[in-house]
């Protein structure tokens, strides 16, 4: 079965600080990975997406990395902000499958100041 | 601009009655989605539409139905509501098979008493 597990489930950082979430998936066949950002009462926003062959991309603050070996990624938040507090959502996308995707639990992040 | 719509934004209803969600585009995406969100899951898939008078089930559709009429709206249908489907609602849209960013709308939280 296609999964898609994330770590932590919540976090809690200081304005200011770094912090990485982590995705680890075991869809197959692979098709490319996105990361997700819903804010609180919002539907999920597209903040990056990596293909098999791509093993980084940023946007802005944010990086995300892909393994597609261990199939593992990760998004690294630099210079955190209050803003940053969302949840962020791992999404693989199944190779070959009519634009299905499979959704990760998500991180819940805290900023404080 | 183009933008997706959800209403109602809130509803409470009691179990047994019939509950109708709303989603409206203006993306002109033949893609359109229907997804729920509770905790401790990700996004879950209902039904989907790949365009007008193509629906099909997804992996919770049990006591859900959708209908596609026109490319602008997927409306959701709860036949008989149960408790277990007080959940957050969210829709979505992407423009073809091969661009496979879905667009999420701002969602609807049901509550079913």
């Amino acid at each position: 079965k296609n999964q898609v597990e994330q770590s932590p489930q919540s976090l809690i950082i200081l304005e200011g600080k770094n912090c990485t979430l982590q995705c680890n998936y075991t869809v197959s066949p692979f098709s490319n990975l996105r990361w997700y950002k819903q804010d609180t009462g919002r539907g999920p926003v597209s903040l990056t997406i990596m293909t098999f062959s791509e093993n980084t991309k940023s946007n802005g603050r944010y990086t995300a990395t892909l393994d597609a070996d261990t199939k593992q990624s990760s998004l690294h938040i630099t210079a955190s902000q209050l803003s940053d507090s969302a949840s962020y959502i791992c999404v693989v996308t199944v190779n070959n499958a009519g634009n299905m995707l499979t959704f990760g639990g998500g991180t819940r992040l805290m900023v404080k100041p | 601009d183009a933008e997706i719509t959800q209403s109602p934004r809130h509803k409470i209803t009691e179990t047994g009655r019939q509950v109708t969600l709303a989603c409206h585009q203006t993306w002109n995406h033949n893609n359109m989605f229907w997804y729920r969100q509770d905790l401790g899951h990700g996004l879950r898939l209902i039904h989907y539409s790949y365009g007008v008078q193509d629906t099909n089930k997804g992996e919770v559709s049990d006591g859900y139905s959708v209908s596609r009429s026109n490319t602008e709206d997927l409306p959701l249908t709860l036949e008989s509501a149960a408790s277990s489907q007080t959940s957050v609602y969210f829709c979505a849209t992407a423009p073809g098979l091969a661009d496979n960013e879905q667009f999420f709308g701002p969602g609807t939280r049901l509550t079913v008493l």
